[in-house]
Parts: structure tokens; sequence; C-alpha cells
């Protein structure tokens, strides 16, 4: 089982209000990822971090921002929610090295996200 | 251009039967090859992961296969049971970057009938 968390689970929030999606692991991972996913859709990389105060912006363009402060905490920002905002985010962490090592990466549950 | 292609998109089978989904890939150069299982409303779950030397790789009643001459992978569900309903997504990694970029495929949903 994976030690990766996410909340809140499911949201229903008003065009223009601010929203925080957090996530949390207790492995000690380096690396973190935002992925943003609609339905039947792939996965697209909108956040990474390799490190604490590290963070870049992924593949798909995204209007939301990260911070990595603490090692464990990853959480992800939409400063003025639009309906396009609206998705499943998923959060995910995997141990130093990358992707090419193999490393397993374990991802959360998953937030969804509707603005209307 | 760096693309991973699954077949079929959906698949319904009977409940103790087995199934294969394909999974073919463009990504180059190429680094290892995961198979991810969803649930539906959940985050993917890790099912195999295999690298350059690796042709097949087992997790239970999951077997993973991998050509890397041909860029073609595939799992095999053996047995199938109602929980193995679910989408299934290849997902490739290449070392052409520090990132080990991870490439998604849109899955293949498959239910398992009763």
């Amino acid at each position: 089982e994976a030690d990766i968390y996410q909340t809140p689970r499911y949201l229903v929030i008003g065009t223009g209000k601010k929203i925080t999606l957090e996530c949390s692991q207790t492995m000690g991972h380096d690396k973190m990822y935002w992925y943003q996913q609609d339905p039947g859709m792939e996965l697209h990389l909108i956040h990474y971090s390799y490190g604490v105060n590290s963070t870049e912006k992924g593949d798909l363009s995204s209007e939301s921002t990260v911070s990595r402060i603490r090692t464990e905490h990853f959480p992800l920002t939409l400063e003025s929610a639009r309906p396009s905002h609206t998705s499943q985010y998923l959060c995910a962490s995997s141990e130093s090295g990358t992707g090419s090592s193999g490393n397993t990466i374990y991802f959360g549950e998953g937030s969804w996200l509707t603005v209307v | 251009k760096n693309q991973v292609e699954q077949s079929p998109q959906s698949l319904i089978i009977l409940e103790g039967k087995n199934c294969t989904l394909q999974c073919n890939y463009t990504v180059s150069p190429f680094s290892n090859l995961r198979w991810y299982k969803q649930d539906t409303g959940r985050g993917p779950v890790s099912l195999t992961i295999m690298t350059f030397s690796e042709n097949t790789k087992s997790n239970g009643r999951y077997t993973a296969t991998l050509d890397a001459d041909t860029k073609q992978s595939s799992l095999h569900i053996t047995a199938s049971q109602l929980s193995d309903s679910a989408s299934y997504i290849c997902v490739v990694s290449d070392r052409g970057s520090t990132l080990g970029r991870l490439y998604f495929g849109r899955g293949t949903q498959l239910t398992v009938w009763p």
C-alpha cells in the first residue's frame, strides 16, 4: 500500500474561488508529481519536484502553482478557479532517481475538482 | 513523436476467462515500461515494471511481456475476477532526460461480468 494521501477527494466550487489541493506522503520520497486526468484520457504531468524548494512545470500548461517547503508535502493551488479546471488531479511520489531508473511511482487516490 | 497506444479501448469478458491487453509505443530512447491498474475514481496502482533486458514479468495473475525490438508489450490476465474490472494503463519511460519522462497510454477499460 502506498502511503500518499490527497485531500479533498471531491470538491465543487464556484468560479473565481481559490482552492488548494493537499498531498502528503510518508515514504520519505524526494520526487513528487501532480498529474491531471480527464475521464478516459491519459495522465498529463502539470508539476513536479525533485526535493524541498525545487518545483518545475510539467508538460501540460497549467494555471496552478505548487510549493515544496517540506519533503512530505506538495500542495497545488488554483488562485482563481474556472470551469476549464474541472478534472481529476493525481498526486504521486517516487524515490530518488529518474523515471528511467525504474523506481515505482506511487499515486494518491486523486482529487476530483468541479468548478461551476 | 513519442507515443503510447493501447488496444482495445474497452473489453468485456466473463469471470474466469483470460484476456490480453496490448500496448504499442514509439518512445525512444526506451528505458522501461510499466503497467498500472486504475479502479474507477482511484489512483493508479503499479502492477509491473520492465526494463529493456526483461521480456516477461509476473505479478500474481498478471503477466506482462515486452518485445523491445517491435516496441510492443502485452498484459495477460489469467482467470479473471470481478475485481479485475478497471482501466489498465501502459506507461513508457525514456532515458533521454534527467526526469526520465513518462508517456501514458489512455488505458484499456476492462469489465468482468459474472
